[in-house]
């Protein structure tokens, strides 16, 4: 079947501008997990939906990052005013379990340049 | 701050070699500790997520340990092919969301 997909696989923009990055789970997947992976460092968590709600936010950097989820499905990632600092690849991952023993299946990540 | 250390940073090895690398990590208030393998420009891929103290698990020629009393879990590459060239990389949960290490990053060569 189909695995996570993102969209779009690399984003060029520049300072300043606003970023809409996109992340399709796999079909009934109810958590679903925002990862970025800065240059020479590992996966950071970034906020993890159960369904619609964001369960945990705890990760996301400051308020000019925002990720909604409206029907439970896809979930888009958006920056505001971006930044230097904000260049890295965006990994989104879903799972049927919330529990952390469950498997993450991640998708090929978006690659984010700001110049 | 929760510390997930990996090493070595980065390996090379011969074609047919046996390798394996460590994921350290903290012992208390452990959950699980994930094994991904990640190629350039695919999806990381799970290998292996372990719960329990003195864990053993396979997949083909790959293979994992864990000790959660000691807080360290490590991964076994038998027999290395080119097609393993890729970052392993090691993520623990506790009581917080994943906490990923920087990554092995496995080279092996022809």
């Amino acid at each position: 079947g189909a695995g996570v997909s993102q969209t779009p696989s690399n984003k060029v923009t520049e300072k300043g501008k606003y970023v809409e990055l996109r992340c399709d789970p796999i079909s009934g997947h109810t958590a679903l997990y925002w990862y970025r992976q800065s240059l020479g460092q590992g996966p950071e968590f970034l906020i993890y939906f159960q369904g619609t709600g964001a369960a945990d936010d705890s990760g996301l950097p400051n308020d000019r990052f925002f990720a909604v989820r409206p029907e439970g499905s896809v979930s888009t990632l958006k920056i505001q005013r971006t930044e230097r600092g904000d260049s890295a690849v965006y990994l989104c991952a879903s799972s049927p379990l919330t529990s952390g023993a469950g498997t993450q299946y991640f998708g090929p990540g978006t690659r984010l340049t700001v110049l | 701050i929760l510390n997930v250390e990996q090493s070595p940073q980065s390996l090379h090895v011969q074609e047919g070699d046996s390798t394996n690398f460590t994921c350290s990590f903290p012992s208390s208030n452990f959950y699980a500790l994930h094994w991904y393998r990640w190629e350039t420009a695919k999806s990381p891929e799970a290998l292996f997520v372990m719960t329990l103290n003195g864990d053993e698990k396979k997949k083909g020629r790959i293979s994992a340990t864990l000790n959660t009393k000691e807080g360290y879990s490590y991964l076994y590459i038998k027999g290395s092919q080119p097609e393993d060239s890729a970052t392993y990389l090691c993520a623990w949960k506790g009581n917080t969301p994943l906490v990923f290490g920087k990554g092995t990053r496995l080279s092996v060569i022809a």
